[in-house]
């Protein structure tokens, strides 16, 4: 089935350092969301980007989506021990047009003091 | 803003017995949806709500019934629960998935034994 698929699978970083992940996918998208996930809670979203944008900005966060290579990316700069976290892409699906998404299987961020 | 409420938080079921978890979201949401997720097997959906009065099958709909009882309120219910069924279940909503994420409720924990 059409899905996210991240990179790495964990990640340690000091505070302070930019952490960057990747989302790979399959298919032609409408829009590709990130999601966050602390230990025991719910997905918050972060962002969404549309097919049509290559870069979007919020606060600390940076995703940019590459259309032609079907991958997205996730920065977050100046990295905080808050950040430590699981982060998930997700993606609709353009060729069936379905009122869902599918998320990849996630980053573990772990924040290092 | 409640946001996205699940009950129960917690549960442990015997093998073959049922029960029902309860979604309710305060948003007048459009679509709403069925998640588990699993170690390493990151989110997977069940069931989805488009609209009222309509269901849909996901990734992994066997074992598994739902109700959209109305608007608001969105259940999934395990008629004969098996060990495999483990699993943390996460409930979400959107507006419309195409232009806005979708808010979770905190997930119930559920231990088949």
């Amino acid at each position: 089935s059409q899905q996210g698929e991240e990179d790495p699978q964990a990640l340690s970083i000091q505070e302070g350092e930019n952490a960057t992940m990747n989302c790979s996918y399959k298919t032609s998208i409408n829009n590709l969301q990130w999601y966050r996930q602390n230990s025991g809670r719910g997905l918050v979203h972060l962002i969404l980007i549309r097919s049509n944008e290559r870069e979007k900005h919020s606060g600390r966060l940076r995703v940019t989506l590459d259309t032609s290579k079907k991958s997205s990316s996730l920065l977050i700069t100046a990295s905080r021990a808050a950040d430590t976290a699981s982060y998930f892409c997700a993606t609709d699906d353009l060729v069936n047009r379905d009122d869902k998404i599918i998320f990849g299987k996630g980053t573990r961020l772990h924040i290092l003091p | 803003n409640a946001g996205v409420t699940q009950t129960p938080k917690f549960q442990v079921l015997k093998t073959g017995q049922s029960m029902t978890l309860q979604c309710a979201q305060d948003m007048n949401h459009n679509s709403m949806y069925w998640y588990r997720q699993d170690p390493g097997m990151g989110l997977r959906l069940i069931y989805y709500s488009a609209s009222e009065g309509t269901t849909d099958k996901g990734e992994v709909p066997n074992g598994y019934n739902v109700s959209r009882l109305n608007k608001r309120e969105f259940s999934l219910r395990l008629e004969s629960a098996a060990p495999s069924q483990t699993s943390v279940y996460f409930c979400a909503s959107s507006e419309e998935v195409r232009n806005y994420g979708y808010t979770f409720g905190s997930g119930t924990r559920l231990t088949v034994v």
